[in-house]
C-alpha cells in the first residue's frame, strides 16, 4: 500500500510569490491535515479537510489556503509569500471516521528568498 | 488551550541503555496523547498512542510510554537503546475524536545515541 506522497520534495520560492503544495494520501483515507515545521516554531497545525470540506482550522492568516478533490487529493496554497514562510510543509492522511492514527509524507521544503 | 512541554531538547545515551523522554501536557479535559517519531529528511511515524484504558502503552520498536494523570506526564521509554532510535521524537495532545488531527506538538527530542 502506496504511503503519502507529497509534490514537490523541495521548492524555491521569492518574497510575494505563490506556491501550490500537493498531497496524495494513502488509498481509502478521506481526512488530509497540514502542518507547518520550523526550528523556531516547531510543528503547527495548518488545517484539515475530509471529504472535501475543510474540518479544523489553525492559527495562520488568510494567505494560507487549501483544498480538497474528490479523490481526496489535497493541495495548499500560499499567497505572497513572505521569508518566515520558509518552512518543511507535511501533510498527513488518516481514514477520519474517529481513527486517529496519522500517517505523514516527507514534506515539501520550502524557501523563500 | 492545549499544550504540550518536552523540556529536553538533546539527549545522548549509549547504545544499550536505558531510555526515557519526559512530555508534560496541559489539557482540560481527557487528553489524546501520543508519540512520533522523526528521522531525518522523513516525516513523523506514530510509536504509540493513549485514548483511555491501561495507562501503560506499548508501541511500535520497543517503545512504551505511560500516562500519569496526577503529573501531567506521559514519558517514552525503552528498556535498551539501539543505534538506529537516534531520531526526533514528538510528544502531541489532541482534543479527541473529530479533531483528532488538530494535534499540538511539544518541540520535541533530539535523541543520539553513542556507540
Amino acid at each position: 500500500k502506496a504511503g503519502v506522497t507529497q509534490t514537490p520534495r523541495y521548492l524555491i520560492k521569492t518574497r510575494g510569490q505563490q506556491v501550490t503544495l500537493s498531497c496524495s494520501p494513502i488509498s481509502g483515507h478521506r481526512s488530509v491535515s497540514w502542518y507547518q515545521q520550523t526550528p523556531g516554531q516547531g510543528l503547527q497545525f495548518l488545517f484539515e479537510y475530509f471529504s472535501e470540506t475543510q474540518r479544523n482550522k489553525g492559527n495562520f492568516p488568510g494567505r494560507f489556503s487549501g483544498r480538497q478533490f474528490s479523490n481526496s487529493r489535497s493541495e495548499m496554497n500560499v499567497s505572497t509569500l513572505e521569508l518566515g514562510d520558509s518552512a518543511l510543509y507535511l501533510c498527513a492522511s488518516s481514514s477520519g471516521l474517529g481513527s486517529e492514527k496519522l500517517f505523514f509524507g516527507s514534506g515539501t521544503q520550502l524557501s523563500v528568498l | 488551550a492545549q499544550s504540550v512541554t518536552q523540556p529536553d531538547i538533546h539527549i545522548t545515551v549509549s547504545e544499550g541503555a536505558s531510555l526515557e523522554l519526559r512530555c508534560n501536557y496541559s489539557y482540560g479535559a481527557t487528553p489524546y496523547l501520543f508519540w512520533y517519531v522523526q528521522s531525518p529528511g522523513q516525516g513523523l511515524q506514530l510509536l504509540l498512542k493513549y485514548f483511555s484504558g491501561d495507562t501503560l502503552v506499548q508501541g511500535i520498536k520497543g517503545f512504551e510510554a505511560e500516562f500519569k494523570r496526577s503529573q501531567s506526564s506521559f514519558n517514552l521509554r525503552k528498556p535498551s537503546v539501539h543505534w538506529s532510535d537516534a531520531a526526533e521524537y514528538f510528544c502531541a495532545v489532541g482534543a479527541g475524536t473529530g479533531t483528532a488531527s488538530k494535534l499540538t506538538f511539544g518541540t520535541g527530542t533530539r535523541l543520539q545515541v553513542t556507540l
